[in-house]
C-alpha cells in the first residue's frame, strides 16, 4: 500500500544542534517529495522539494533534504537549529501527476530548547 | 505572495447541522484542496477541484461536498455534521505542472457537538 512515514511524533533537540527528521515513502515509482512546516496557528508552507536530479536539495532557512531512490526515503536536515525552528514538520509526496493531490506523513514535532 | 484565506477561523456546530466552510484566494490558481488535519493522521485530501464548476473526491470524501462557482472560491459543505467531523479544516490552491507548491489558508477549527 502507498504510504508516507515519519517515524518520529516528536524530536526534542537543542539550539545550535544539528537535526535530522526521517521519512520513508512506499510508491511504485519516485514521486514529487516535499517538506512542509506548520509554525504554530497557521497553515503549511513549502520548504523544499525533490522529483529528480541532484538528490539533495537546499530550501529555505537553511534546511536541506537527501532523496534515497534505494532506501525510500526523503530525510529533511540542518546543520544548527535555531529557537524558531520550532514547529511541526511534515513529509509529503504527490501521487504521480504532480496536481497537488497530496500525501502527508503524520508529521513530527520538533522543540527547540534555547 | 500567494494569499489563500479561509473563512469563518473558528466554528462550533451541531450535530446534524449543515456546515459550510469557504476559501477565497487571490492567486489565479486553477487547482484547489481540501484537507483535514487530525492529531496522527497528518493531513488529509478531501475533496478537490481542477477550475470553476468541477470537483473531484479526494482520499476521504464521505459526508462532504464539495462546490467550485468561480476561479477564486472553493467550499466544503457538510450537510450533516456528526462529531466525527471535529476537525482542523485547510484549503490550498496551487499544484499543477511548474506550480507543484501549495499555498495553504490558516485553517478552519471546526467543533461538531
Amino acid at each position: 500500500a502507498q504510504s508516507v512515514t515519519q517515524p518520529d511524533a516528536r524530536v526534542t533537540v537543542s539550539e545550535g544542534a544539528s537535526l535530522q527528521l526521517r521519512c520513508k515513502y512506499s510508491y511504485s515509482a519516485t514521486p514529487y517529495l516535499f517538506w512542509y512546516v506548520q509554525y504554530p496557528r497557521q497553515g503549511l508552507q513549502m520548504l523544499l522539494k525533490y522529483y529528480s536530479g541532484d538528490p539533495v536539495v537546499q530550501g529555505v532557512n537553511g534546511f536541506e533534504a537527501e532523496f534515497s531512490k534505494s532506501d525510500s526515503s526523503f530525510h529533511l536536515r540542518k546543520a544548527s537549529v535555531h529557537w524558531s525552528d520550532s514547529a511541526v514538520y511534515f513529509c509529503a509526496v504527490d501521487r504521480g501527476s504532480a496536481l497537488g493531490r497530496l500525501h502527508f506523513g503524520a508529521g513530527t514535532q520538533l522543540i527547540v530548547i534555547p | 505572495e500567494a494569499a489563500v484565506t479561509q473563512s469563518p477561523r473558528n466554528k462550533v456546530a451541531v450535530t446534524g447541522g449543515k456546515v459550510t466552510l469557504s476559501c477565497n484566494q487571490t492567486n489565479n490558481h486553477n487547482n484547489m484542496y481540501w484537507y483535514r488535519q487530525d492529531t496522527g493522521h497528518g493531513l488529509r485530501l478531501i475533496h478537490y477541484s481542477y477550475g470553476a464548476g468541477s470537483t473531484e473526491k479526494g482520499d476521504i470524501p464521505d459526508g462532504y461536498k464539495a462546490s467550485r462557482p468561480s476561479q477564486e472560491n472553493f467550499s466544503l459543505i457538510l450537510e450533516l455534521a456528526t462529531p466525527s467531523q471535529t476537525s482542523v479544516y485547510f484549503c490550498a490552491s496551487g499544484g499543477g505542472k511548474g506550480n507543484e507548491r501549495l499555498f495553504f489558508g490558516h485553517g478552519t477549527k471546526l467543533s461538531v457537538l
